[in-house]
């Protein structure tokens, strides 16, 4: 089983819609993030969180620590969100990070 | 422009034949990493940079070697690379450790598409 789950593992939406990608994880952490990875390869940093919730734009990112989960969240989806969302865990001490294989988003006009 | 930087974008080799991806980042970041991405397994640690002179192993370091003499390059080194290095090759870097508690947000070079035959 890995360490880093997430769910589900393709989505597909009709633009405008509310999206929610999932993440849980079997480890401690100290940290939590969420990586969106474009059609083209590229990987670019979406959140970091060790508690609470972030919100930046259409994006918010929460995260329960004690159930050791963390939701995604994309509001009035659009079709340049397509993509694939990746969450990662820094296990507690340590400097590596753990993913998870990801969750490929496409929006539809 | 602050980024990260790779080289070659895209490398078809034989096996055995030694070859180096370089990773570079003008950001003056201390932590530095390369991951691998194959289907199905994700993103997966090969090596990382705390600082100059100071690497260690991820989850896959077999079969590759790194080096950090400088703080802006990273190179990933296969001495003997074999068909199942053949993958999609991140290197990033971020301010400090990612074991601090601060707003450490990592930087994905764009990556380098391995094939050995």
């Amino acid at each position: 089983k890995n360490e880093v789950e997430q769910s589900p593992q393709n989505l597909t939406a009709q633009e405008g819609e509310f999206i929610t990608i999932n993440c849980s994880y079997s480890v401690g952490i100290s940290a939590l993030h969420w990586l969106q990875q474009h059609p083209g390869g590229g990987i670019v940093s979406l959140f970091m969180l060790s508690s609470g919730k972030k919100k930046h734009g259409r994006l918010i990112a929460t995260i329960n620590i004690q159930e050791k989960h963390s939701s995604l969240h994309i509001t009035a989806s659009h079709p340049r969100d397509s993509a694939v969302y990746i969450c990662a865990v820094r296990a507690y001490n340590t400097d590596k990070l753990i993913f998870g294989t990801g969750t490929r988003l496409q929006v539809f006009p | 422009e602050a980024q990260v930087t790779q080289n070659p974008r895209y490398l078809i080799t034989v096996t055995g034949k030694k070859l180096t991806v370089t990773c570079s980042q003008n950001m003056n970041h201390e932590y530095m990493s390369w991951y691998r991405q194959d289907p199905g397994l994700g993103l997966r640690q090969i090596y990382y940079s705390m600082n100059v002179e100071v690497t260690d192993k991820g989850d896959v370091p077999e079969g590759y070697k790194v080096s950090r003499k400088e703080k802006r390059n990273f190179p990933l080194i296969l001495e003997s690379p074999s068909p199942n290095q053949t993958s999609l090759y991140f290197c990033a870097s971020s301010l400090r450790g990612l074991g601090i508690l601060s707003y450490n947000e990592q930087f994905f070079g764009p990556g380098t598409r391995l094939t050995v035959l």
